[in-house]
């Protein structure tokens, strides 16, 4: 079984509907992550926590919003979603406890569109 | 802010071929992540390597660290259709922040 869960998998919606995705882990980390890929930018930051009642923003929170229901789960919420939005998106954990070297770990991604 | 360049942007090499990618930083590396992604899937961590000079290896990946450079570099011993993907590399900026910066990534091609 996979580590690190997102749903949906793949998502098309349309131009101001608000959409979650959710991402579950077994790992029992502590450090939660959202990011977003877009072809010629690489991966950048959307959102992250590192407990259950910590949340930052990262370099592009505009137009999202996070949510940490509990240790295992972080979720990413677009309020009202926009074309621009259209990417592939990944969720990642890690932890300094167990890993000196803090490497993320990643999910399998929720490729997103826009219309 | 740090940045990190990656080049080559894209890479097409025969099957058996070496190839080599690097990863140079806009400031001092305290260490440096590199990952592989299969086309629209998820990173699978490589390696870390944490000290100037470091070399590390995974079967027929090796990957350095020149901190004097502020660079690394990842090699792959002769290449197979196994090894296509991108690979990104990642790092902490100076001064401890605890988010992690990726460069665009270098895009591998294996022809057999």
């Amino acid at each position: 079984d996979a580590d690190v869960t997102q749903t949906p998998r793949n998502r098309i919606t349309k131009t101001g509907k608000r959409i979650m995705l959710e991402c579950s882990q077994t790992k029992g980390h502590d450090r939660m992550y959202w990011y977003r890929q877009d072809p010629g930018l690489g991966l950048r930051l959307i959102y992250y926590s590192f407990d259950v009642k910590d949340i930052n923003k990262g370099e592009i929170s505009d137009g999202y919003s996070v949510s940490r229901q509990a240790q295992a789960k972080f979720s990413l919420s677009l309020e009202s979603a926009i074309p621009n939005q259209t990417a592939l998106y990944f969720c990642a954990t890690s932890d300094l406890r167990t890993s000196g070297t803090n490497e993320q770990f990643f999910g399998p991604g929720t490729r997103l569109t826009v219309l | 802010s740090q940045e990190l360049e990656q080049s080559p942007q894209s890479l097409i090499v025969q099957e058996g071929k070496n190839l080599t990618i690097n990863c140079t930083s806009s400031k001092t590396l305290y260490g440096l992540y590199w990952y592989k992604q299969k086309y629209g899937e998820g990173l699978i961590f490589l390696m870390m390597l944490q000290k100037g000079g470091e070399e590390k290896s995974h079967e027929k990946i090796t990957a350095k660290l020149d901190e004097k450079k502020q660079q690394s570099s990842l090699h792959i011993t002769a290449s197979q259709p196994s090894h296509a993907g991108i690979y990104l590399c990642g790092a902490f900026p100076q001064g401890g922040s605890e988010k992690l910066v990726f460069g665009k990534g270098t895009k591998l091609t294996v022809n057999p």
